[in-house]
């Protein structure tokens, strides 16, 4: 079936404007987590939902990050006022189950912000 | 908090040849798992092979064996008969099972280079 997809695949803005990133997970997944991978820093978590609910939102950086998912499949990733070191590869990742089960990774949408 | 640690930053191998990618972590957790992702240029993260802290047996997955040795914390990579697509970023990883915790966290990465 269909993989974890992610749009846009690259996205280019201007420091202080926002940004939205898109994640659909593999259907039938409840689990989705999104990270975000930079030169400086390697691969970070950012939030994990179960559902449409957030458990764990420990590794959002700063309140200009937000993220929602509706219907219990799509998710958004929101980046206000982008700052030049949110340039990075934002993953997503959905799973069947929370704990035990394996994480299916999307190809990333890379941010540049000029 | 977990912690992982790849302290190979680049290897190389030849084609046909075997290498082995190295990586330890550092947890206080009895239950666990650990994972080695592979991310080619594409940028796509694939899982290459899985292990349960709780299984004393090495997870294979064809060309691709680890080695868990649970009281040193050590969860090495070989690949056998390296091939030209096995070229990418290696990234070894720890999800803890506890329920809450439901991130993957990864060490630094291996850039694998195998030659012709």
């Amino acid at each position: 079936g269909a993989g974890v997809s992610q749009s846009p695949s690259n996205k280019v803005t201007e420091k202080g404007k926002d940004v939205e990133l898109r994640c659909d997970p593999i259907s039938g997944h409840t689990a989705l987590y999104w990270y975000r991978q930079s030169l400086g820093q390697g691969l970070e978590f950012l939030i994990y939902f179960q559902g449409n609910s957030a458990p764990d939102k420990s590794g959002l950086p700063s309140d200009r990050f937000s993220a929602e998912r509706t219907g219990g499949s799509v998710s958004t990733l929101t980046i206000q006022r982008t700052q030049q070191e949110d340039s990075a590869v934002y993953l997503c990742a959905s799973s069947t189950y929370r704990g035990r089960e394996t994480q299916y990774f999307g190809p990333g949408t890379r941010l540049l912000v000029l | 908090a977990q912690t992982v640690t790849q302290s190979q930053p680049e290897m190389s191998v030849q084609e046909a040849e075997t290498v082995t990618l190295s990586c330890t972590y550092d947890t206080s957790e009895s239950d666990y798992y650990l994972f080695w992702y592979k991310q080619p240029p594409s940028r796509q993260m694939i899982l290459v092979i899985r292990q349960e802290a709780y299984k004393q047996q090495n997870a294979t997955e064809n060309r691709f064996s680890v080695n868990f040795q649970k009281a040193a914390k050590s969860f090495s990579l070989k690949i056998s008969d390296s091939q030209l697509g096995d070229a990418a970023m290696y990234f070894c990883a720890y999800r803890s099972v506890q329920g809450g915790s439901e991130k993957l966290v990864f060490g630094k990465g291996t850039k694998l280079t195998v030659n012709p």
